[in-house]
C-alpha cells in the first residue's frame, strides 16, 4: 500500500517568513495530492490540492509543488500570519480524487513566532 | 450544506462497555470514511464505504471494532467490549469521485 512520509514534524517561523513542508510518497499510481490543516481542537480541512497531470498550483499565499519523478510534493506558505499556525498533513491517492481514501503523513506543527 | 455530521462530540466511557458513533454524510456523497487519529499513530483509516457497501476494512485494528451504513444518509462505527487504548478522535468523512474529502467534526472518545 501507499506510504508517506512528512518532515519536518515541527516548524518554527517568525512571522512574515516563508514555510516549506515536505512529503514523500511511494506508490507512483498516486495521482492526487491534497493538503489539510488542522487547528487546535477542529477538523482537518483541505487547503489546497494538486492532481499529477500539473507540477505547481497556487492560492494566494498558499502554494504546492509536485515532482512525480522523484515522487514528491511540497506545501510552501509565503508571508506567514499567526493564524497559520497548525497541523498541516499531506496526503496522497490513486483515485484521483477522496474516493478509496487518503493516506496522510503523520503531520507538521507549525507554529509562527510572532 | 451542514457537512458531514457526527454525534457524539464527547464520549466517555469504562473499559468493557459498548461504544456507538455516528455519522451523518454530506448529502450527494458516495464514499463514506472512518478514520481513528492519536498523537502516536497520526491519521489511521479504518474502512471506507462506496454506495453503502464496505470497500476495505483492512484498517479495523480488530474484531471488537465494526462498522454499518445502512443507508445513504448514515454509518455507525461500533466498538464492543471498549478498552483504554481505543481513547482517540474518531472522524467521519465523506467524498464522491474526484472530489476532496469533507472531514465532521470528530467524535473525541475516553475509555477508562
Amino acid at each position: 500500500g501507499e506510504n508517506v512520509e512528512q518532515h519536518p514534524s515541527t516548524l518554527s517561523v517568525q512571522e512574515g517568513d516563508s514555510a516549506v513542508i515536505k512529503c514523500t510518497y511511494s506508490d507512483s499510481a498516486s495521482n492526487y495530492f491534497p493538503w489539510y490543516k488542522q487547528e487546535l481542537g477542529k477538523r482537518p480541512q483541505l487547503i489546497i490540492d494538486i492532481r499529477s497531470n500539473v507540477g505547481e498550483k497556487k492560492d494566494q499565499r498558499i502554494a504546492v509543488t509536485l515532482n512525480k519523478t522523484a515522487k514528491h510534493f511540497s506545501l510552501h506558505i509565503t508571508e506567514t500570519q499567526p493564524e497559520d499556525s497548525a497541523v498541516y498533513f499531506c496526503a496522497a491517492s490513486d483515485s484521483g480524487g477522496g474516493a478509496d481514501g487518503l493516506t496522510f503523513g503523520k503531520g507538521t506543527h507549525l507554529i509562527i513566532q510572532p | 450544506d451542514a457537512g458531514v455530521i457526527q454525534s457524539p462530540r464527547h464520549e466517555v466511557t469504562e473499559m468493557g462497555q459498548e461504544v456507538t458513533l455516528r455519522c451523518k454524510p454530506i448529502s450527494g456523497h458516495d464514499y463514506l470514511f472512518w478514520y481513528r487519529q492519536t498523537m502516536m499513530r497520526g491519521l489511521e483509516l479504518l474502512i471506507y464505504f462506496n454506495n453503502n457497501v464496505p470497500i476495505d476494512d483492512s484498517g479495523m485494528p480488530e474484531d471488537r471494532f465494526s462498522a454499518k451504513m445502512p443507508n445513504a444518509s448514515f454509518s455507525t462505527l461500533k466498538i464492543q467490549p471498549s478498552e483504554p487504548r481505543d481513547s482517540a478522535v474518531y472522524f467521519c468523512a465523506s467524498s464522491s469521485i474526484a472530489t476532496a474529502l469533507h472531514f465532521g467534526n470528530g467524535t473525541r472518545l475516553t475509555v477508562t
